[in-house]
């Protein structure tokens, strides 16, 4: 069966201080799809990233990156300088392609974030 | 703005009511999901439909069903409403290609909540 858990439920940081969200997953099969998604105030999912299970190269996005270890089984993310506009609610996401098409995507249960000013 | 718009944004009725909860996908997405976000039980996926034809099923209530039309549209039919039920409830899109999994783009979220 498929897990993520994000061990972290809530982080508070002060801004421009780098901050890690943990994922780290479970799942049998060797074709697998990552995510990540920012959950705002405001409600919305927002996709930030999306790895699959024969990419271990990490990701930099500006401010974002992102360290993918299949030995670990962990996708983790790094927020550098945080800033106010980065508290969110970030959730990690396992998704296995079984049938061609079919996308279940197995959530973590979130890791709330703050950045005080 | 991710370009799936769900209706209503926020719906309120009483439990053993019925409620229908709409989406319109991307353009040019054939795909609809429809997830629900409750605070005991997080994101959990309910339904995936693709071209019309359910493509995949996740712990939806038998309660609970879902149609998606020939314009791309979808429906998220809720019955029977038990308080347990008050939830977000999000649809997503996605387009398929020879890629790979394509990443889910989600609407606001209906906010249900039954007394």
């Amino acid at each position: 069966a498929q897990k993520v858990t994000q061990a972290q439920t809530e982080i508070s940081v002060v801004e421009k201080e780098d901050v890690t969200l943990d994922c780290v997953y479970e799942t049998r099969d060797t074709t697998y799809y990552l995510f990540w998604y920012k959950q705002p105030p405001s409600g919305e999912l927002v996709f930030l990233i999306r790895r699959n299970s024969f990419d271990e190269q990490n990701e930099i996005s500006g401010r974002y990156s992102w360290n993918f270890q299949k030995s670990t089984s962990s996708f983790n993310f790094t927020i550098t300088a945080s800033q106010v506009v980065d508290s969110a609610v970030y959730f990690c996401a396992l998704s296995e392609a079984r049938i061609q098409g079919a996308q279940k995507l197995v959530f973590g249960q979130g890791t709330r974030l703050t950045i005080n000013p | 703005d991710s370009g799936v718009t769900q209706t209503p944004k926020h719906l309120i009725t009483a439990t053993g009511q019925r409620v229908t909860l709409r989406c319109s996908p991307r353009s040019g997405d054939l795909s609809v999901y429809w997830y629900q976000q409750s605070l005991d039980q997080g994101l959990q996926f309910l339904i995936q439909y693709y071209n019309g034809e359910e493509r995949a099923k996740g712990n939806i209530l038998e309660r609970f069903s879902a149609q998606q039309f020939p314009d791309l549209h979808s429906e998220l039919n809720l019955s029977s409403l038990e308080l347990g039920d008050s939830a977000l409830y999000f649809c997503a899109s996605s387009v398929e290609g020879r890629g790979g999994l394509s990443p889910l783009h989600f609407g606001n979220g209906t906010r249900l909540t039954v007394t």
